[in-house]
């Protein structure tokens, strides 16, 4: 069975730094993975995805995340924080590999930007 | 990117009153749709899987007398929370798969049962 797990459910940084979310994660298949952020009473919205092919995926809004088998991690990446990050991120595994299993999400970390 | 919607996005009722929840695939067909709990400050836990033309799946623990899911058409499901009670006070979003590798959220509903 697939399982996620985030690192620290709250992460603090300054303006302008850089914003590390960690993501590891258990599979039996070869995963799928994900990174949402929701805005408070929002739903959720795809950051990114890695599928298969190049293991550093880039999504929207500056984030990156690098898929390292190995380490069996998908850690979530900006180089610069902005005010607007700050939000509620989810990293999620697709259940059976593929876009039809249903998700299975971490609990999810808070970001909080500073000025 | 593809759309989901949901109606209502915030409902508040009363104590054993039902209430129906729509998601709808705005621009794409979906033969399956996922519907999520997600209490305050909590991940979103999947509470079933909606399949058009047939039954729903339920996760193991959630009543499916209770949460009753219709998916009628190839762009429409619906869950109703039946004889609602305020412990079923949650946020529901409700997600559909496209034919890639992405599922598209729903805005989701606040439901406040007093």
């Amino acid at each position: 069975a697939q399982s996620v797990t985030q690192l620290g459910s709250h992460v603090s940084v300054s303006e302008g730094a850089l914003v590390l979310l960690r993501c590891n994660y258990s599979s039996s298949v070869p995963p799928y993975l994900f990174w949402y952020v929701q805005y408070p009473n929002q739903g959720l919205q795809l950051l990114l995805k890695y599928t298969t092919g190049a293991t550093l995926v880039k999504g929207i809004n500056g984030f990156e995340a690098e898929f390292k088998k190995s380490e069996t991690s998908f850690h979530l990446t900006k180089p610069s924080a902005h005010m607007s990050d700050a939000a509620e991120y989810f990293c999620a595994v697709s259940e059976y590999g593929g876009s039809q299993g249903n998700l299975i999400f971490g609990k999810g970390t808070k970001l909080s930007v500073k000025p | 990117g593809a759309v989901v919607s949901q109606h209502p996005s915030r409902v508040i009722c009363k104590s054993g009153t039902s209430v129906k929840i729509e998601c709808r695939s705005l621009d794409f067909q979906a033969t399956t749709m996922f519907w999520y709990r997600q209490f305050p400050k909590q991940s979103l836990m999947l509470m079933a899987t909606s399949n058009e033309g047939s039954k729903a799946t339920y996760e193991q623990g959630v009543e499916k007398d209770k949460f009753l899911i219709n998916h009628a058409s190839l762009t429409l499901s619906t869950l109703t929370v039946t004889s609602a009670h305020p412990e079923d006070s949650s946020f529901y979003i409700c997600s559909a798969p496209d034919r890639g590798y992405e599922q598209f959220f729903g805005p989701g509903t606040r439901l406040t049962v007093l």
